[in-house]
């Protein structure tokens, strides 16, 4: 069983569009995070929720929006894609924000 | 500002040699301490998780050392075989804005060769 899922696993489209990207964890955990993995392979945290609820939000462009409809999913709507989106994008989750995380197998955006 | 340096980025080593991967952080003040494995095009998997309060936690042929007060942490891997071979990544928990998250370092990058 799959505990931390993401879809699609790849995804490419031009600059311009928007983009949205769907993670779904069945560990039960209260707390989910969006990581963007950049070219360098420099992972940095960009939202966390915890029961649905945003709990961190980095310094993000807010063409980047974050949606966690229940504690189990936690999507990513990107508007007006950048060619500087492109990277791999990991969700992740943890019982609370003290917890060991753990990570989905990342979604790599390709904006060309 | 916490940061977090790892050091090697990168180290080539024949199967069967111990090795010490370490993880410096400028913050102190972390709650814990985490090591992660990723494999190329795949996500993270998490190998060790150390609290502040503890000193090490082993695994297996891993064990991994925290030391708080100087801001450091090992990774010893024993016994390498070909299948370790992936980037290890160490990431502190920073306390934040009320909430914990995760400053990760860069990686070191580890080839173990038959």
């Amino acid at each position: 069983d799959t505990a931390v899922s993401q879809t699609p696993k790849y995804l490419v489209t031009q600059m311009g569009n928007d983009k949205s990207i769907k993670c779904e964890q069945n560990l039960g955990h209260d707390t989910m995070y969006w990581y963007k993995q950049d070219s360098k392979k420099f992972l940095k945290i960009m939202f966390s929720y915890n029961n649905k609820e945003l709990i961190i939000n980095e310094t993000v462009p807010n063409r980047f929006s974050p949606k966690s409809p229940d504690k189990a999913h936690l999507n990513l709507h990107i508007n007006s894609l950048e060619l500087g989106d492109s990277a791999v994008y990991f969700c992740a989750s943890s019982a609370t924000d003290l917890y060991e995380q753990y990570f989905g197998p990342g979604t790599r955006l390709t904006v060309t | 500002k916490q940061e977090v340096t790892q050091i090697p980025a990168a180290l080539s080593v024949p199967e069967g040699e111990n090795l010490v991967l370490n993880c410096s952080f400028t913050d102190s003040a972390i709650y814990n301490l985490q090591w992660f494995r990723q494999d190329p095009g795949k996500g993270l998997t998490s190998l060790l998780l150390i609290q502040s309060s503890q000193r090490e936690q082993t695994s297996g042929r891993l064990n991994a050392s925290l030391d708080k007060s100087s801001g450091r942490s090992t990774l010893y891997i024993a016994a390498s075989q070909p299948g370790d071979s992936a980037t290890y990544l160490c990431a502190v928990s920073l306390f934040s804005g009320g909430y914990n998250k995760l400053i990760f370092g860069a990686g070191t990058r580890l080839a173990v060769h038959p």
